[in-house]
């Protein structure tokens, strides 16, 4: 199994552009979010799905969109980068919401 | 608001020496989780401890649960330095239907 698989590692935007954030998990888990990381502030939740068709917005879905169209994907979009978007992005997922979450290596995102 | 809140911030030991990291929460839960984070890397998880039980063990690892303070703790016995990294407590939300994560504690083991 390969896990969580996050793409791209590294991004550079420019303000005002969008990309997507790939997030894929081959462990059939139903439960996946999406954490955002800045220094001194630990990880703080965007996003979360409890399974296909289901999301919801965690602590600061502000500027982001998800959507969950298969058990295996969890694409996070970025509508119009700002330089506050600048962090390390990871993706987790778990069998439940209450169990044990594995986590993708991270995307590390500049916006200029 | 984070659900969490790790105490200390950082914790600097020698090897050997054994390591305790404190974390707060403010609303009830379900179960209790820690994680590792090493330099640069993703979230390994650690121990997951339920609000019925009081301690668990897992290896040099030690986590208690106080449900009356809303508080765990988690100790590692005879630290190494590979043991340096962040650490991370987690909580069910509010709603009982997402993962909180506190800020971390980071823990420095010199040789």
């Amino acid at each position: 199994n390969a896990g969580v698989t996050q793409t791209p590692k590294f991004q550079v935007l420019k303000t005002g552009q969008s990309m997507t954030l790939q997030c894929a998990q081959d462990m059939n888990h139903e439960y996946m979010s999406w954490y955002r990381q800045d220094p001194g502030m630990g990880l703080r939740l965007i996003h979360y799905s409890v399974g296909a068709g289901i999301t919801d917005q965690g602590e600061v879905p502000n500027g982001y969109n998800v959507s969950r169209s298969t058990t295996e994907d969890f694409p996070l979009r970025l509508l119009s980068a700002a330089p506050s978007q600048t962090s390390v992005y990871f993706c987790a997922s778990s069998i439940r919401t209450h169990n044990e979450q594995f986590f993708g290596p991270g995307t590390r995102l500049t916006v200029l | 608001s984070q659900q969490g809140e790790e105490d200390p911030q950082a914790l600097s030991i020698q090897e050997g020496e054994n390591a305790t990291m404190n974390c707060s929460y403010k609303t009830s839960i379900n179960n209790l989780q820690w994680y590792r984070q090493n330099s640069g890397r993703g979230l390994v998880h650690l121990i997951l401890i339920r609000s019925n039980e009081r301690e668990k063990h897992s290896g040099r690892l030690r986590v208690t649960l106080d449900t009356s303070k809303k508080s765990s703790s988690l100790l590692i016995t005879a630290s190494r330095a590979a043991d340096t990294a962040s650490y991370f407590c987690a909580t069910d939300g509010q709603a009982g239907t997402a993962l909180i994560f506190g800020k971390g504690t980071t823990l420095s083991v010199s040789s």
